[in-house]
């Protein structure tokens, strides 16, 4: 029984759609994350919610969208795909974003922007 | 700006003998680090934590050495086995952050040769 699961896997898309990749978490944590990993290997945050409520929004372009519809699932929508969004996008889970502890992550979703 | 850097992207190994990992961080609000390892097409999962309170923690074959003078932390595993070939990325966080956010090195990928 997987602790934190993503869909999909691969994504594979053209430049300018829309698409969404989904995350959900079974371990009863409060906090949820995203993380892109880039080319160069870098794990860098994107947002994070605390129980439905947004807690962090780095600086990522308004394209991409979280949506947190309770606090066991965080989605993530991407509008007007690019060529440079073409990443491995992690989700995670912190049982809470007070506790200082690790993440439990997702095992990515590979988009793939053509 | 890398907060967080791993200057060695690969290590290689032979079985049986220590693995050290290295990690250089330049924010000194960093306060607590973490060793992830991340097989491919699977998420980085948790290894070992320590505090700045502390200068070494150690978890069976695993330990952390933290040098907070010169921001540097170090993980050793000995004796390395064929099935920590991974990738090694070293994590950290502030305190007045507030929130358990994590920032990324880029990452060590480790080879142990039978």
């Amino acid at each position: 029984d997987t602790a934190v699961s993503q869909t999909p896997k691969y994504l594979v898309t053209q430049m300018g759609n829309d698409k969404s990749i989904k995350c959900e978490q079974n371990l009863g944590h409060d906090t949820m994350y995203w993380y892109k990993q880039d080319s160069k290997k870098f794990l860098k945050i994107m947002f994070s919610y605390n129980n439905k409520e947004l807690i962090i929004n780095e600086t990522v372009p308004n394209r991409f969208s979280p949506k947190s519809p309770d606090k066991a699932h965080l989605n993530l929508h991407i509008n007007s795909l690019e060529l440079g969004d073409s990443a491995v996008y992690f989700c995670a889970s912190s049982q809470d974003y007070r506790v200082r502890r690790g993440y439990t992550f997702g095992s990515g979703t590979r988009l793939t922007v053509v | 700006d890398q907060q967080v850097k791993q200057n060695s992207p690969s290590l290689s190994v032979q079985e049986g003998r220590i693995s050290i990992l290295n990690c250089d961080y330049t924010n000194s609000m960093f306060d607590y680090f973490l060793w992830y390892k991340k097989y491919p097409a699977e998420g980085p999962t948790f290894l070992i934590s320590i505090s700045s309170i502390k200068d070494k923690n150690e978890d069976g074959r695993f330990t952390v050495f933290l040098n907070k003078s010169a921001k540097h932390l170090s993980l050793h595993i000995v004796p390395s086995q064929p099935g920590d070939s991974a990738v090694y990325f070293c994590a950290a966080s502030a305190p007045k952050a507030a929130v358990n956010k994590l920032t990324f090195g880029g990452g060590t990928r480790v080879l142990v040769k039978p």
